[in-house]
Formats: structure tokens, C-alpha cells, sequence
């Protein structure tokens, strides 16, 4: 069974700090995939990163895939209210059905102002 | 361009009662997805759709069937609702040959009493 690990579970920080976001496996994706997801709705796709060591920014949200293609993280910058929200790493492929997706548990991010 | 709808939005059931959730999506997508979403569970894939005509289990298929009517609509039934199956329920849908990225519904918010 694939597991991906999200950290921290939780976070709120202030109007304009910078936080980061992990998401963690044992296992190699062929891509990993960052989505948002706000109260009483769906998530909605932020980006897809697929080689490894790849970059890719997204205004003041920074999205990081591991050397090894096994990890991921999410930086961002001068977080804002808009901001808030459920962050949900996806593992695509690895191993086992291009069909699926593999999910963590989320980051619960609030943004006081 | 409506993307992934989802009817109904918010049902009560009591246990033991039955009911089809519904889910079309207007992008011309091959696949389609069923997950649930429980606090702390993160998103759980129920059932998937590769393609038209195929449907296979995902990680927690039992007490759900669903049906591929077309390429646009994928339902998920519950014969006989049970108290566990209280839930948000999600339907998405992605083109497999472009990472699997997934285009999700709004949820419906299921009860069961």
C-alpha cells in the first residue's frame, strides 16, 4: 500500500508569515500533484510537478517534487486570508495503476488576518 | 462549461434505506472517480471508471455499487445505508494520459441516521 505523508496535519499562522508544507512517501511517483480545497467544496488542481528536483511557482506558492520523486513540498510566502484552505498532496502512478491517485490526509491551513 | 456536477447536494437517510448519488461531467474525460471524504480519513477512493464500460474497486468499495451509464455520467448506489456511510462524497474525473490530473465535484453531504 502507498502512503503519503502530509506535515503538519494543521497550521495557522498570522497575515504574512511564510510557511512550508511536506508531503512524504517511501514510494516513487511517476508525478505528484498539490490541490486546495476550501469548505463545502471540491479540490480544485493548484499544479502537477513531474521530474524529479523540478520547481514550480505558482505566484507566492513555491511547489518543490524530491530528487528521488518520493517527496514534495509547498512553500508560501506572505500568506494571505485567501489563502486558507484543506492542501492535499497526490501520488500518481508508482508502482501501481496509472488509473489512481494516491492522497494524504491534508494540511488544514488558516490565515488569520 | 459546467466541468463535474453532483446531485443532490445534502441528503438524510435513515439506516437501511437506499438512494443513488449522481455525478456527469461535460469535458470528455475517460475516467471517472468516487471518493469519500472523512474527517482525519482524508479523501478514500470508493470506485473508479477507466474508460466507458469498465468500472474496478478502489480501497473501500463494500456496501456501494456503481454504475458507468455513458461516458459522462458515473452514479454510486448504496443498497443499504448504514450510519458509517455518513460522509461527503466526491466525483471527479481526469484524462489518464495527461498525469491522471482530477477534476473534482462539489460533494454531496450524505447522513445516515
Amino acid at each position: 500500500t502507498q502512503l503519503l505523508e502530509q506535515s503538519p496535519q494543521f497550521l495557522s499562522i498570522q497575515e504574512g508569515e511564510n510557511l512550508t508544507v511536506y508531503c512524504n512517501s517511501s514510494s516513487v511517483f511517476s508525478s505528484l500533484q498539490w490541490y486546495r480545497q476550501e469548505p463545502g467544496e471540491g479540490p480544485v488542481l493548484l499544479v502537477t510537478v513531474v521530474t524529479g528536483g523540478e520547481v514550480k511557482k505558482l505566484k507566492r506558492l513555491t511547489f518543490q517534487f524530491g530528487d528521488a520523486r518520493k517527496d514534495s513540498s509547498l512553500h508560501i510566502t506572505a500568506a494571505q486570508p485567501g489563502d486558507t484552505g484543506l492542501y492535499l498532496c497526490a501520488g500518481e502512478g508508482g508502482g501501481g495503476s496509472n488509473y489512481k491517485l494516491t492522497f494524504g490526509k491534508g494540511t488544514l491551513l488558516t490565515v488569520n488576518p | 462549461n459546467a466541468g463535474v456536477t453532483q446531485t443532490p447536494k445534502f441528503q438524510v437517510l435513515k439506516t437501511g434505506q437506499s438512494m443513488t448519488l449522481q455525478c456527469a461531467q461535460d469535458m470528455n474525460h475517460n475516467s471517472m472517480y468516487w471518493y469519500r471524504q472523512d474527517p482525519g480519513m482524508g479523501l478514500r477512493l470508493i470506485y473508479y471508471s477507466a474508460s466507458e464500460g469498465t468500472t474496478d474497486k478502489g480501497e473501500v468499495p463494500n456496501g456501494y455499487n456503481v454504475s458507468r451509464l455513458n461516458k459522462r455520467e458515473f452514479s454510486l448506489r448504496l443498497e443499504s445505508a448504514a450510519p458509517s456511510q455518513t460522509s461527503v462524497y466526491f466525483c471527479a474525473s481526469s484524462v489518464t494520459t495527461a498525469y491522471n490530473e482530477q477534476f473534482f465535484g462539489p460533494g454531496t453531504r450524505l447522513t445516515v441516521l
